[in-house]
């Protein structure tokens, strides 16, 4: 089973600052997947990546491979960013679904 | 709507009775998924299908059954509800299963039992 942990666990900040998350991963994978859980419990897909660097607006994640570990960092936060962030990984195999961490919880101040 | 929705969204039952919990999507996407959300465990797999009539065991199925005679639909079934199972319950879909695409998760089922 793949066990797959966060750091850290809970970050607070103040608006404007570079943010990094972190996550590693014991077993190869197929693919990892950051998502974002607002608030109000819903759960958004930001990036699903199995090699290398994406980009969408102030969001960046990063994946390495041989080092079984990936990062999401924000840059240019600002107080909507305010959500649990959560890694989870594809281990590979016939079988499909996600193993999830258990999130970093991300608050920005003002 | 076009997307994933579930239903109900908020549920209280009593132990031993039988519960189902829906989820339907609009895309046509092959693959959907249950997952439980607990803390101190954060969201766990119990069952997922590929394809209409194919369905597999995720890491926590004990005492949920699930069907997906369309493709589109995707119903959980809690036989006999337990206390252990009071939960948020996500359903999710991916067109491609999700070492191939992204996944797409509903809003959410906060079911409590007692």
């Amino acid at each position: 089973k793949n066990e797959v942990e966060q750091s850290p666990q809970n970050l607070t900040a103040q608006e404007g600052e570079f943010i990094t998350i972190n996550c590693s991963y014991s077993v190869g994978i197929s693919a990892l997947h950051w998502l974002q859980q607002h608030p109000g419990g819903g759960i958004v897909s930001l990036f699903m990546l199995s090699s290398g660097k994406k980009k969408h607006g102030r969001l960046i994640a990063t994946i390495n491979i041989q080092e079984k570990h990936s990062s999401l960092h924000i840059t240019a936060s600002h107080p909507r960013d305010s959500a649990v962030y959560i890694c989870a990984v594809h281990s590979g195999g016939g079988a499909d679904g996600l193993t999830f961490g258990k999130g970093t919880h991300l608050i920005i101040q003002p | 709507d076009a997307g994933i929705t579930q239903s109900p969204r908020y549920k209280i039952t009593e132990t031993g009775r039988q519960v189902t919990l829906m989820c339907h999507q609009t895309w046509s996407h092959s693959y959907m998924f249950w997952y439980r959300q607990d803390l101190g465990h954060g969201l766990r797999l119990i069952y997922y299908s590929a394809a209409a009539d194919i369905t597999d065991k995720g890491e926590v199925p004990d005492g949920y059954v699930v069907s997906r005679s369309k493709t589109e639909n995707f119903p959980l079934t809690l036989e006999s509800a337990t206390r252990s199972q009071t939960s948020v319950y996500f359903c999710a879909s991916s067109e491609r299963g999700t070492a191939n695409t992204e996944a797409f998760f509903g809003q959410g089922t906060r079911l409590t039992v007692v």
